[in-house]
């Protein structure tokens, strides 16, 4: 069975600290995936990888940056994080290119900016 | 592009009562369709999927949903619910035949169950 694994459950920094959020899959998935889950909004898409060293642009890419060095991780990177980026964080990965692969998912990062 | 649309953002239903979430979408290409649920505290999980075939696709907890294509939906449904089904739940489209093409959620529904 295929397991993504967030590094963290729960997260508390201050603001304009640099935060560096985790995700591995363990199933040489080509497509990863970060989204920020906010009540009323649902899953908004921030970054996606297709392949290692590649990366698009999401929806709601300002204020974040990622890293795919190594095709199991995939890592999101609040450069100075701010109160507005308190959120939930989800990681995603999915198979190849063909449309009917669903996608797995983490079960999340809390993430609290004070 | 697609877009998904569910139109009710909280659904309260007594346990042991029928239930549907209602889910539309928009796309200009063919779609694969899904359902996703989110119990509290934890990731999201796929409920079923439509790739193609028949219409009516089920999950192995009780839960169906039908595409319709002329009214572009794709409703999920469950007959008597149970406490457990308390969850947020989410419906997705994806593009066919797209490369790298990102999944579209709506806003979710969140299922409260009343004893």
């Amino acid at each position: 069975d295929v397991k993504v694994t967030q590094s963290s459950r729960y997260l508390v920094k201050r603001t304009g600290e640099k935060v560096f959020l985790e995700c591995v899959q363990d199933m040489d998935h080509e497509n990863m995936f970060w989204y920020r889950q906010d009540p009323g909004l649902g899953l908004r898409l921030i970054y996606f990888s297709y392949d290692v060293k590649m990366k698009e642009k999401g929806d709601i890419p300002e204020g974040y940056s990622v890293s795919r060095e190594k095709k199991e991780r995939f890592s999101l990177i609040l450069e100075s994080a701010s109160t507005n980026q308190t959120s939930m964080y989800l990681c995603a990965s999915i198979a190849g290119q063909v449309g009917n692969q669903p996608q797995h998912f983490g079960d999340g990062t809390r993430l609290s900016i004070l | 592009a697609q877009s998904v649309t569910q139109l009710d953002s909280q659904v309260p239903v007594f346990e042991e009562a029928p239930v549907e979430l209602r889910c539309n979408y928009s796309s200009s290409v063919s779609v694969y369709l899904f359902w996703y649920v989110q119990y509290p505290n934890q990731g999201l999980q796929l409920l079923l999927k439509y790739l193609s075939g028949s219409t009516l696709v089920e999950s192995i907890n009780g839960f169906e949903a039908e595409f319709n294509k002329s009214q572009t939906s794709f409703h999920l449904r469950k007959p008597s619910v149970h406490i457990s089904d308390t969850a947020e739940y989410f419906c997705a489209v994806r593009a066919m035949y797209s490369s790298a093409s990102k999944i579209i959620f709506g806003s979710g529904t969140r299922l409260s169950i009343r004893p």
